[in-house]
C-alpha cells in the first residue's frame, strides 16, 4: 500500500534562513506527489504537485520541490523563509486506481524573529 | 483554482443530535468527493469517498451509519453526523477534483469545527 513519511513532526528555523522539510513516500510506480499547507483552523491550499516531466517543481509562494525516485523523496525547500510560513505542511500521494489521497502526518513549521 | 466551498465553518451541538455539512463545488461538477477528519495536530485521515448518484465508499473502521454521505447533485455532498458524540468533535474537510482539468489535483473546502457538548 501506498504510504507517505514526514519524519519531522516540529521544525523551527529564524525568518530568511532557508528550509527543507522532507518527504518519502513508498509506491510501486512513478507517483502523483503533493505539498499542502494548512494554517490553523483553515483548509488546505496547494503549494506544488508532481505528476512527471522536470524533477524539480515550482510552487506559490517561493517553494519548490524536487523528486528524487532513488531515493523516494519528494522535499520541500524555500530559500528564505518569512514569518508568514508558519503552518502546518503536508505531503500527499494519490493513489492511482482509486484517486484517494493519501496524507503524511505533518510538519508543523515554526519562525523565530 | 477550482473553489470547494463548506458549510458551516463551526458548530456546537449537543449530545445525541444530528449535524449535517455541506461541501459545494463552485465552479465545477465533481462526481466524486472526499471526506476527510483530523484531530488535533494530527494528519487528515480519509473517512469516505462520496460519489455523486450512487453510495458512498466508507474507508476501513469508518461508521456508514453515524456518518451519512449524500451525494445527491454534481455540486454537493453532505456529511450528517447523527447522534453525536463528544468523541465526534473535530476537523472535518471535503475535497473535490474537477474532472475538466484532466488532472489529479483536489481542492479542499475550509473545514468545519465541529464541537459536541
Amino acid at each position: 500500500a501506498q504510504s507517505v513519511t514526514q519524519p519531522d513532526i516540529h521544525i523551527t528555523v529564524s525568518e530568511g534562513a532557508s528550509l527543507e522539510l522532507r518527504c518519502n513516500y513508498s509506491y510501486g510506480a512513478t507517483p502523483y506527489l503533493f505539498w499542502y499547507v494548512q494554517s490553523p483552523g483553515q483548509g488546505l491550499q496547494l503549494l506544488l504537485k508532481y505528476f512527471s516531466g522536470d524533477t524539480l517543481v515550482q510552487g506559490i509562494k517561493g517553494f519548490e520541490a524536487e523528486f528524487k525516485r532513488s531515493q523516494s523523496s519528494f522535499n520541500l525547500r524555500k530559500p528564505s523563509v518569512h514569518w508568514s510560513d508558519a503552518a502546518e505542511y503536508f505531503c500527499a500521494v494519490v493513489s492511482k486506481g482509486d484517486d484517494k489521497i493519501i496524507f503524511g502526518k505533518g510538519t508543523r513549521l515554526h519562525i523565530l524573529p | 483554482g477550482a473553489v470547494v466551498s463548506q458549510h458551516p465553518s463551526r458548530v456546537i451541538c449537543k449530545s445525541g443530535t444530528s449535524v449535517k455539512i455541506e461541501c459545494r463545488s463552485l465552479d465545477f461538477q465533481a462526481t466524486t468527493m472526499f471526506w476527510y477528519r483530523q484531530f488535533p495536530k494530527q494528519s487528515l485521515m480519509l473517512m469516505a469517498t462520496s460519489n455523486e448518484g450512487s453510495k458512498a465508499t466508507y474507508e476501513q473502521g469508518v461508521e456508514k451509519d453515524k456518518f451519512l454521505i449524500n451525494h445527491a447533485s454534481l455540486t454537493l455532498s453532505t456529511l450528517t453526523v447523527t447522534s453525536a458524540h463528544p468523541e465526534d468533535s473535530s476537523f472535518y474537510i471535503c475535497s473535490a477534483r474537477d474532472p475538466a482539468r484532466g488532472d489529479t489535483e483536489a481542492f479542499f473546502g475550509q473545514g468545519t469545527r465541529l464541537t459536541v457538548v
